[in-house]
């Protein structure tokens, strides 16, 4: 089936640092979201992209939709300890009924105060 | 306007017995979605639902899984005869439109078998 592949899988830094993370697909994909997942929390949508090529803020947050559509990344800028948690991407395909959301397996962010 | 809920939080069963989890969606959302989460891993979709129908249930293992989402009342995702494999959180997610992006997800479930 299809895939997403997230990158990197883990990442430790310290606080104030900038984190970029990607996901990329061999699949071309109509939406592109980003959610983020604290411990024992369901996961939160953080930034959804619609058009290939956007570029979206929400504080110092930026995701981009890639312009082949078949990636995306999410930067996070001068990166704070509440930013630890689960970063998900997750892809929307099809359209209808047929439509689908495919996840990438996250990247763990641990942030060193 | 209450989130999706989920109940419960936690649930222990032992090889054998049912789980029953539920999800009430947020106020006015007539479509749920059900995912399922190992440790370490991404989410796995198992099915979606609108009220009193099943729109898509691809992701549903074949045999002793079940889901409805009733006119009246929560969605309810089942487990008949439950094994160790079972073992992860379950998630409920709703929104107000098909596969609207603004998915809106509970707290999950977290299943444990023993």
């Amino acid at each position: 089936g299809q895939q997403l592949n997230q990158s990197p899988q883990s990442m430790f830094i310290q606080e104030g640092e900038d984190v970029s993370m990607n996901c990329t697909s061999s699949s071309i994909f109509n939406t592109w979201l980003w959610y983020k997942q604290e411990p024992g929390e369901g996961p939160v949508l953080l930034i959804a992209l619609y058009k290939a090529g956007e570029l979206t803020s929400n504080g110092r947050l930026t995701a981009q939709f890639g312009i082949t559509r078949k990636d995306s990344f999410l930067n996070i800028s001068a990166s704070i300890p509440s930013d630890v948690g689960i970063y998900f991407c997750a892809g929307q395909l099809g359209a209808g009924n047929n439509r689908k959301l495919i996840w990438g397996l996250g990247t763990s962010l641990a942030v060193n105060p | 306007n209450a989130g999706v809920m989920q109940n419960p939080r936690h649930l222990v069963r032992r090889r054998g017995q049912e789980a029953r989890l539920r999800c009430s969606p947020m106020k006015g959302h007539s479509h749920v979605y059900w995912y399922r989460q190992l440790p370490e891993e991404g989410l796995k979709f198992m099915v979606y639902l609108q009220k009193e129908n099943i729109i898509d249930e691809s992701g549903m293992p074949k045999e002793r899984f079940s889901a409805e989402f009733p006119k009246e009342g929560p969605s309810i995702l089942r487990i008949q005869q439950v094994v160790r494999g079972d073992s992860a959180a379950y998630f409920c997610a709703s929104s107000h439109r098909q596969m609207n992006t603004e998915a809106f997800f509970g707290q999950g479930t977290r299943l444990t078998v023993v």
